[in-house]
């Protein structure tokens, strides 16, 4: 699976939009973007996933590059509940099957009030 | 309604005893998963099963042996335990393997697993 590159750590304050990069150069075309995050001592949560095309949903947005090689999840207004550590995966899809979940080290978003 | 939920949540024992996890999904999906986290935060998939079947098995002692009674349940069986075991495991499950659709995993809350 191609590897995805993150910061160790970012910082938000609440109530302020959070930008969370990831670089995936080595991304091939069957790959979709996945984030997921994983709140304190609980099991990792979807949060949003994409292929091409920017997403949005209920929890965040996803920006990706045109050239796919970068992503974004975009926190529109943190919350303390948004302090987790964030994964962004890439997993492959094609001809009817997909690739595991390969979580790298995340980045651990902190929140202050 | 918890939708993958596993028992025990905490399990502390001792160095050469047999234990098991279990895991139930009620979710109606047909895949199911056990994920390992060490110490270290590392997130890694051991298993995963679709319909009953094993389709992965990643490099696991055989000390670790899978269980799928029906495609809702995944049991987890380890025995000898062993100091380095020690670790959080999550159960998950997701619909299928083969859809175009994304098929997002759900994680049960983790069973924290302590060998003294």
């Amino acid at each position: 699976d191609a590897k995805t590159t993150q910061p160790n750590s970012m910082e938000s304050n609440e109530e302020e939009p959070v930008h969370l990069p990831c670089n995936h150069s080595t991304i091939s075309g069957t790959d979709y973007i996945h984030w997921y995050r994983q709140l304190p001592s609980q099991g990792p949560e979807y949060v949003i996933h994409g292929l091409t095309s920017n997403v949005n949903n209920r929890m965040a947005s996803l920006a990706i590059a045109e050239d796919r090689k970068s992503s974004t999840l975009i926190l529109h207004r943190a919350t303390l509940r948004d302090a987790a550590v964030y994964y962004c995966i890439l997993r492959w899809n094609y001809g009817g099957s997909q690739g595991n979940l390969i979580f790298g080290k995340g980045t651990k978003l902190s929140v202050k009030p | 309604d918890t939708a993958v939920s596993q028992t025990p949540k905490y399990l502390v024992t001792q160095m050469g005893n047999d234990k098991s996890i279990k895991c139930e999904q009620n979710l109606g999906h047909d895949t199911m998963y056990w994920y390992k986290q060490d110490s270290k935060k590392f997130l890694k998939i051991m298993f995963s099963y679709n319909n009953k079947e094993l389709i992965i098995n990643e490099t696991v002692p055989n000390r670790f042996s899978p269980k799928s009674p029906d495609k809702a349940h995944l049991n987890l069986h380890i025995n000898s335990l062993e100091l380095g075991d020690s670790a959080v495991y999550f159960c998950a499950s997701s619909l299928d393997r083969g859809t175009f659709s994304g098929n997002t995993i759900y994680f049960g809350e983790g069973s924290w697993l302590t060998v003294v």
